[in-house]
């Protein structure tokens, strides 16, 4: 299975400002996932992102929020933009190299944002 | 609309039970099921997948069963430990939708 670093671990950030997250793969895999996790709730999945093509954004999140890269097959970013207190959650990366492994996980972005 | 449910929410039990963990489906035609662990503030570490075909995988201490026709699964944890408290997540993928649906999460203390 593909081994993912993410960085930052965690950060306290000052409203109104951003954060971009960072996810680097040890290998090329074509579909990444960015999920959000706010505190006491299970995963909400922000957006699909895919090499080559633009990211996919679930209901209710946006680009101008949460704009995210992929520029290629090893490495994407998801930026959480114009911080509010309402944004403080834990924000994982995960891959699938094939459906039928399933999921791998980042270890994790603790984000609060004061 | 696939909806993933844990039950309970929330398990205290003392060191050395043995435990069962459930996970229930609303569309039974998935392709496979994932359990994961989560520690506090931390991302997720993957325990057991169960294809549609199979009925129960096992590693170490840990047994998943699934029961598609019924839309369950369940995590049975033998002689639990204190280092098995954490956040125990299922999630589900269904052929197409391209992506895991994840349960409400069971939060397990087991006590020294």
């Amino acid at each position: 299975s593909a081994v993912i670093s993410q960085k930052p671990s965690r950060d306290i950030c000052q409203r109104g400002t951003s954060l971009t997250i960072q996810c680097q793969v040890d290998s090329q895999v074509t579909m990444m996932f960015w999920y959000r996790q706010q505190p006491g709730q299970s995963l909400t999945l922000i957006a699909t992102a895919n090499q080559g093509s633009e990211a996919t954004y679930e209901s209710g999140f946006v680009i101008d929020k949460f704009p995210i890269s992929r520029p290629n097959l090893t490495f994407s970013t998801l930026t959480v933009s114009n911080m509010s207190p309402e944004d403080s959650s834990i924000y994982l990366c995960s891959v699938v190299v094939d459906w039928s492994y399933g999921y791998t996980f980042g270890s994790g972005t603790r984000l609060t944002v004061v | 609309k696939q909806e993933v449910t844990q039950i309970p929410a929330a398990l205290s039990v003392p060191e050395g039970e043995n435990l069962v963990l459930n996970c229930s489906f609303t569309d039974s035609a998935i392709y496979n099921l994932q359990w994961f662990r989560q520690d506090p503030g931390k991302g997720l570490t993957s325990l057991l997948l169960i294809q549609s075909s199979q009925r129960e995988q096992t590693s170490g201490r840990l047994n998943a069963s699934l029961d598609k026709s019924s839309g369950r699964s369940t995590l049975y944890i033998a002689a639990s430990q204190p280092g098995d408290s954490a956040t125990y997540l299922c999630a589900v993928y269904s052929s197409g939708t391209y992506k895991y649906i994840f349960g409400t999460g069971t939060r397990l203390k087991v006590l020294a």
